[in-house]
């Protein structure tokens, strides 16, 4: 079992506000870092996957950086807009194998 | 229509019950996998299947059988169902490729509660 760590656990910021949150994983052995959001009552969809050391995504108001020295990364949101609420997992694969973070709840009021 | 399908949506069951879980896919993925989910913890792997002749245990198997019936088709069981399987369960399909990596598409999820 490995472990993966997303922080912080809940976050609840104002319409506007930006933020960010972050996956810690083992890097040795590293494939690919994948980014979902998972809605309630939904089911998880995937946003990103960065496999280089140094990858930024980016889709709309949200981004995403890769350091796969260290074992990190981060997910930003610009401006956050109520329909931002959802929980966010990052899951990053070795050798075919995923394995998911608790994830990082966000309530964006409005 | 969705195109990673699970039934039943909802399943309320008892001690030492068989139960069934089932997992259609149109994505023509060759990959697909059974997770669970528990409150306060990350999705955890079942099984995983590369293809039809390859069923792989993940990190929480025991209790837990699959079959694979077809590219399109993979059913989850609990031989004996025990409280502690109340879970809210997912199957997800993958296809290998360096774009993707192998990104999971899920289905609505199942939420099987164990009396």
């Amino acid at each position: 079992i490995l472990n993966v760590e997303q922080s912080p656990q809940s976050l609840h910021v104002q319409e506007g506000d930006s933020t960010n949150f972050t996956c810690s994983f083992p890097s040795s052995n590293f494939y690919a870092l994948h980014w979902y959001r998972w809605e309630t009552a939904k089911s998880p969809e995937a946003l990103f996957v960065m496999t280089l050391n140094g990858d930024e995504k980016k889709k709309g108001r949200i981004s995403a950086t890769l350091n796969t020295k260290e074992g990190y990364s981060y997910l930003y949101i610009k401006g956050s807009q109520p329909e931002d609420s959802a929980t966010y997992l990052c899951a990053p694969s070795y050798f075919n194998k995923f394995y998911f973070g608790s994830g990082t709840k966000l309530n964006v009021k409005p | 229509d969705a195109d990673v399908t699970q039934t039943p949506r909802n399943r309320i069951t008892k001690t030492g019950k068989r139960i069934m879980l089932e997992c259609s896919q149109t994505k023509g993925h060759d990959r697909m996998y059974w997770y669970r989910q528990d409150p306060g913890l990350g999705l955890r792997l079942i099984y995983y299947s590369f293809d039809v002749k390859d069923i792989n245990k993940g990190e929480i198997s025991d209790g837990y059988s699959v079959s694979r019936q077809a590219q399109a088709k993979f059913s989850l069981s609990l031989e004996s169902a025990i409280p502690n399987q109340t879970a809210l369960y997912f199957c997800a399909t993958s296809a290998p490729g360096l774009r993707a990596r192998d990104t999971q598409y899920f289905g609505p999820g199942t939420r099987l509660t164990v009396l």
